[in-house]
């Protein structure tokens, strides 16, 4: 199956700064996700993104807010814009697989 | 709009104390259901997916079912290592609707 390298693990940013998110995976896919854990929450998906297009953002997203780049099949950011606490959460990227989807390991994003 | 409803919220089994989660959800059509096992500060881990009513998939000790209307994963004399939080997710039939909708899952602790 499709392995994914995310990172960074985690890190705690100052509010108002942004946080450039990547992932990498070890076979070429059409499709990206890119989900949000809060705490003591399940995941959300924020957007779906394509190579060679604009990504597709769920309602409560937008893309000032959240940007994606997906510059081939393999890699993709998600960066969070303007942070405050409430963005405080774990971000995750995942891709479809083998019937299945996989999922990166996170990155755990305090915002102080 | 497609929900997914998870129960227990949490549960405690003692070490080889047989039980079963479960997923009730509601979708306008099913493209698959999804059952993840979640470690503190990982991803999600892919376990099973389910088409339709009446499959049955294994691994391990766990074992999940599926019903026109809900899942259930049953976890057979557990050990204190299947000890995480359990999500379900769900896939629509809508064409080009890739996106999962996730439970908030059920945090199993098994004691020794």
């Amino acid at each position: 199956s499709a392995v994914i390298s995310q990172k960074p693990s985690r890190d705690i940013c100052q509010r108002g700064t942004s946080l450039t998110i990547q992932c990498q995976v070890d076979s070429q896919v059409t499709m990206m996700f890119w989900y949000r854990q809060q705490p003591g929450q399940s995941l959300t998906l924020i957007a779906t993104a394509n190579q060679g297009s604009e990504a597709t953002y769920e309602s409560g997203f937008v893309i000032d807010k959240f940007p994606i780049s997906r510059p081939n099949l393999t890699f993709s950011t998600l960066t969070v814009s303007n942070m405050s606490p409430e963005d405080s959460s774990i971000y995750l990227c995942s891709v479809e697989n083998l019937g299945g989807y996989t999922f990166g390991s996170g990155t755990r994003l305090t915002v102080v | 709009e497609d929900q997914v409803t998870q129960s227990p919220e949490a549960l405690r089994l003692q070490e080889g104390e047989s039980s079963s989660l479960n997923c009730s959800y509601t979708v306008s059509g099913l493209r698959g259901l999804f059952w993840y096992r979640q470690d503190p500060g990982k991803g999600p881990e892919f376990l099973f997916t389910l088409y339709s009513a009446g499959e049955e998939k294994e691994k391990e000790r766990l074992k999940a079912t599926l019903t026109k209307k809900e899942s259930f994963l049953h976890i057979t004399a557990p050990k204190p290592e299947d000890s995480a939080t359990y999500l379900c997710a769900v896939r629509p039939t809508n064409f080009g609707n890739e996106k999962l909708t996730f439970g908030t899952g059920t945090r199993l602790t098994i004691i020794p």
